[in-house]
């Protein structure tokens, strides 16, 4: 099975800052990456697939790169409504492994 | 507005049986892959299952492998997941979500699993 790792596994930023997680998959994905977003006591929210496709509906502030093992998330300017904690997940074969999570919150 | 609504989870003894439903308006689920995905308390996301579009196809997490069955019944908009042999660590959320082959762009609001004596 592939295994994903996730640095940091929390960040405290500020407002307008640029935010970058990153994640490291144990094997050769191809771009088949997802990045999710959950608040606390809610369901995950689809921000990035293919590693670097945004999800309609999402803010441009949210980025995505990377393909094979590294993949990078971004938000380029964290604002108050971002402090979440965000996945990546794999889909290149059965099973889809998630992250860790790294959880972001405002300094 | 699109809806997946999940029932069925509740409070069951080790080595028990549950049956979760996912039930789908506003989307036709025959159109989608389908994924159930746990979150235990306090815990991150763990994906669970998947099935594709026609139901031809499913695929397990081993933890669940062999305890676990993906369903779907297209007329009635609704998929399913059939636990047995079931184990204090499988108490969780879970979610049922819809989208392509790996990527889920609906999500339920979960249904709380919890295994106890």
């Amino acid at each position: 099975d592939i295994q994903m790792t996730q640095t940091p596994s929390s960040l405290s930023a500020s407002v307008g800052d640029r935010v970058t997680i990153t994640c490291q998959a144990s094997q050769h994905i191809s771009s088949h990456l997802n990045w999710y977003q959950q608040k606390p006591g809610k369901a995950p929210k689809l921000l990035i697939y293919d590693a670097s496709s945004l999800e309609t509906g999402v803010p441009s502030r949210f980025s995505g790169s990377g393909s094979g093992t590294g993949f990078t998330f971004t938000v380029s300017s964290l604002q108050p409504e971002d402090i979440a904690t965000y996945y990546c997940q794999h889909y290149d074969n059965v099973p889809f492994t998630f992250g860790p999570g790294t959880k972001v919150d405002i300094k | 507005e699109v809806q997946l609504v999940e029932s069925g989870g509740g409070l069951v003894q080790p080595g028990g049986s549950l049956r979760l439903s996912c039930a789908a308006s506003g989307i036709s689920l025959s159109n989608y892959w389908m994924h159930w995905v746990r979150q235990a308390p306090g815990k991150g996301l763990v994906w669970v299952s998947r099935i594709n579009s026609d139901g031809s196809d499913t695929g397990y997490a081993d933890s669940v492998k062999g305890r676990f069955t993906i369903s779907r019944d297209d007329a009635k908009n609704t998929l399913y997941l059939q636990m047995s042999s079931l184990r204090a660590d499988d108490t969780a959320v879970y979610y049922c979500s819809s989208g392509s082959y790996g990527s889920a762009g609906y999500w339920g609001q979960g249904t709380l699993v919890t295994v106890s004596s």
